[in-house]
């Protein structure tokens, strides 16, 4: 079975100093991981993911995750936190399959807040 | 292009009565999601259907929730009766449906319910 711990529920960073948003996985496959942000009122929107491809992904916002398989983790950083990044960030493991269909398995979210 | 399409947003009832959502995928995508998100917690997955057939309803409550895809496009939930702990927000993702694991899942806003 997969699974995703997030480590912290809350994090609390200064508007311009680094985000880190910790995420371990458990896989028994090879797995396909994401990070999706969650704004307020609004849907689940994807920021990344990772496909066994390049292990450091590249998100939208200047968002960034590094694939870790010796530490089964899944990081999520940014080198500046802007207020607008204020939101709850959700980890995400699926299974690739060669037959089949995706299946997401969400961590309990961390609450990013960002302070002027 | 258009998102995914949910109604009503928010929907307040009683426990023991009956409520419907509705939700309408983006265009051209084959493969539809129910979640459900309680208050804290991450979203979990409730159905999936890919096209008008259902590929997995392990965690449907089939007591008491139902849903259809009947022509393969928009799709509806229903719980009858409600109780108090299906409060929570009832989000559809819709995604192309390739078994890759690495197939992008679009969320929509998501209804929120509250049972009294």
């Amino acid at each position: 079975a997969q699974s995703v711990t997030q480590l912290d529920s809350h994090v609390s960073v200064s508007e311009g100093t680094p985000v880190l948003l910790r995420c371990n996985y458990s896989s028994s496959y090879s797995p396909s991981l994401f990070w999706y942000v969650q704004h307020p009122n609004k849907g689940l929107q994807l920021l990344l993911k990772y496909t066994s491809a390049a292990t450091l992904v590249k998100g939208i916002n200047g968002f960034e995750a590094e694939f870790k398989k010796s530490e089964t983790s899944f990081h999520l950083t940014k080198p500046s936190a802007h207020m607008s990044d204020a939101a709850e960030y959700f980890c995400v493991v699926s299974p690739l399959r060669g037959t089949g269909f995706q299946k997401l398995v969400f961590g309990t979210g961390t609450r990013l807040l960002v302070s002027p | 292009e258009a998102g995914v399409a949910q109604s009503p947003r928010y929907k307040i009832i009683e426990k023991r009565q009956s409520v419907a959502f509705w939700c309408n995928p983006i265009s051209g995508h084959a493969t539809l999601y129910w979640y459900q998100q309680i208050l804290g917690q991450g979203p979990k997955l409730l159905i999936q259907f890919q096209n008008n057939g259902v590929v997995d309803d392990s965690q449907l409550p089939k007591d008491r929730f139902s849903a259809e895809r009947l022509k393969g496009v928009d799709s509806t939930l229903k719980i009858q009766p409600a109780k108090l702990e299906d409060s929570a927000v009832y989000l559809c993702a819709s995604s192309f449906g390739g078994t890759s694991g690495g197939d992008t899942q679009y969320f929509g806003p998501g209804t929120r319910l509250t049972v009294l």
